[in-house]
């Protein structure tokens, strides 16, 4: 398998654009977690599916950030409109049991 | 929700010295621990997991961690650093009635050569 899967690598956009970041869970994982790591903050779990269906999103920011997991295979994070301090690391990772699997994330950059 | 603390944000050592870092969760039923690493410009990658049973665990490069729960701590430890452990290094705790899984603030590690 080639692992949790992120796109883009990196993104670079502007204060009011939309950004959306994708991500590829393994096959067979049930659960699938958006973190945000930035400095300040640390690791930062943002919200998780299992099954396909939100179950946590309390560690969302603000109603700018929302996510969709239309199937077992593929995630969205969207944000809308971006600001500055968006900017931060944000990681994908898929866990069935045992331990979560992370993706390569996505580094965003908000000008 | 469960909640995770590192007590140690950046640990500086000597290659070979010996290390502890410390990890203490927040939750009062069964829960699963866990240490990943992340080098530099990398994602994070699991050193060691505990579900159950022997509470000390041993993972990969050396690492080993104990459970003690009475403590609600999972401390990570080596005996002897290299250069290439250089990292930060992340505690995290599922708790077994949910699926959540929290992440510590890390601990980042510099081992000089």
């Amino acid at each position: 398998d080639a692992g949790v899967i992120q796109s883009p690598r990196h993104e670079v956009t502007e204060m009011g654009q939309e950004v959306t970041l994708r991500c590829k869970p393994i096959s067979g994982h049930d659960y699938l977690f958006w973190y945000r790591q930035t400095m300040m903050r640390g690791l930062e779990l943002l919200i998780y599916f299992n099954n396909n269906v939100p179950i946590d999103d309390s560690g969302m920011p603000e109603d700018r950030f929302s996510a969709k997991m239309p199937n077992a295979s593929f995630s969205t994070l969207k944000i809308q409109p971006s600001e500055p301090r968006d900017s931060a690391v944000y990681f994908c990772a898929s866990r069935r049991q045992g331990e979560a699997f992370f993706g390569q994330g996505t580094r965003l950059t908000v000008v | 929700a469960q909640s995770v603390s590192q007590h140690n944000h950046h640990v500086i050592l000597s290659e070979a010295a010996s290390l502890e870092l410390g990890c203490n969760y927040s939750y009062g039923g069964t829960v699963n621990l866990f240490w990943y690493v992340q080098y530099p410009g990398q994602h994070l990658q699991l050193l060691l997991k505990y579900f159950s049973g022997d509470p000390l665990v041993k993972g990969i490069k050396g690492f080993e961690a104990e459970f003690i729960k009475s403590k609600f701590s999972f401390n990570l430890r080596k005996p002897s650093v290299q250069w290439s452990d250089t990292a930060e290094y992340f505690c995290a705790v599922n708790a077994r009635n949910n699926n959540d899984m929290r992440f510590g603030a890390g601990t980042r590690l510099t081992v000089k050569p």
